[in-house]
């Protein structure tokens, strides 16, 4: 079945650090792929997408690349801020599960000051 | 409202007892679905809905757990004679049509948190 692999936590960086946290999935057909983010006492918010392979997905400074050859959805982040403190999903949807989301375990960032 | 909203935000229930858990998604989104997130579990898929009718119920854990939807809008997710292993945040998402095979993103409410005494 269906699986993403998500780099364990928990990630600690300081202000200004290059953030990457490192995705890679199992899929039968041709999913989408997705960073979800959730910040303390927050729900699940969407933050990036792609639909297809070599899409770029990106929002708020954040970048995903999707990879098919290397079945992969990195995130990276050039400077991060103390507001990006939070725990980030990555997910897939594929076409012949139902679209439902499959996620990974989460990843916890904290950025100090 | 602008989003998903989930009620209650809280709920405390003594072992045994039944819950219901209620989830008002985006006007117009016609799926719509249920995750429980747990400690240890992580995040699991429980229930899809496609307006009314419910094509994929795999993901629930037993046969204490059901849903229904009415209406293509409201949808409630029961759990009878709840367990100690039912505490988790109950999360909702919905999602409008999506075109040419792409998915597209679930918007989430905010969670139930239940915990069981």
């Amino acid at each position: 079945g269906d699986s993403v692999t998500q780099m364990e936590g928990p990630v600690t960086l300081s202000e200004e650090a290059f953030l990457t946290i490192n995705c890679t999935y199992t899929a039968t057909g041709y999913p989408s792929l997705f960073w979800y983010v959730q910040y303390p006492g927050e729900g699940l918010q969407l933050l990036l997408k792609a639909t297809k392979a070599d899409d770029k997905g990106s929002n708020k400074g954040f970048e995903a690349t999707y990879r098919k050859e290397t079945t992969s959805f990195h995130l990276e982040k050039g400077s991060v801020q103390v507001s990006d403190s939070a725990v980030y999903f990555c997910a897939l949807s594929d076409l012949g599960s139902a679209r439902q989301l499959t996620f990974g375990s989460g990843t916890q960032l904290t950025v100090l000051p | 409202g602008a989003g998903v909203s989930q009620s209650p935000s809280n709920k405390v229930t003594e072992k045994g007892k039944d819950v219901e858990l209620r989830c008002d998604p985006i006007s117009g989104h016609t799926a719509l679905y249920w995750y429980r997130q747990s400690l240890g579990q992580g995040l699991e898929f429980l229930i899809y809905f496609q307006g009314n009718s419910a094509p994929d119920k795999s993901g629930l854990p037993s046969d204490r757990f059901s849903a229904e939807r009415t209406g293509g809008s409201v949808s409630t997710l029961t759990i009878q004679r709840t367990q100690q292993e039912d505490s988790a945040v109950y999360l909702c998402a919905s999602s409008s049509p999506g075109t040419g095979g792409t998915n597209q993103p679930q918007h989430f409410g905010d969670g139930t948190r239940l915990s069981i005494l």
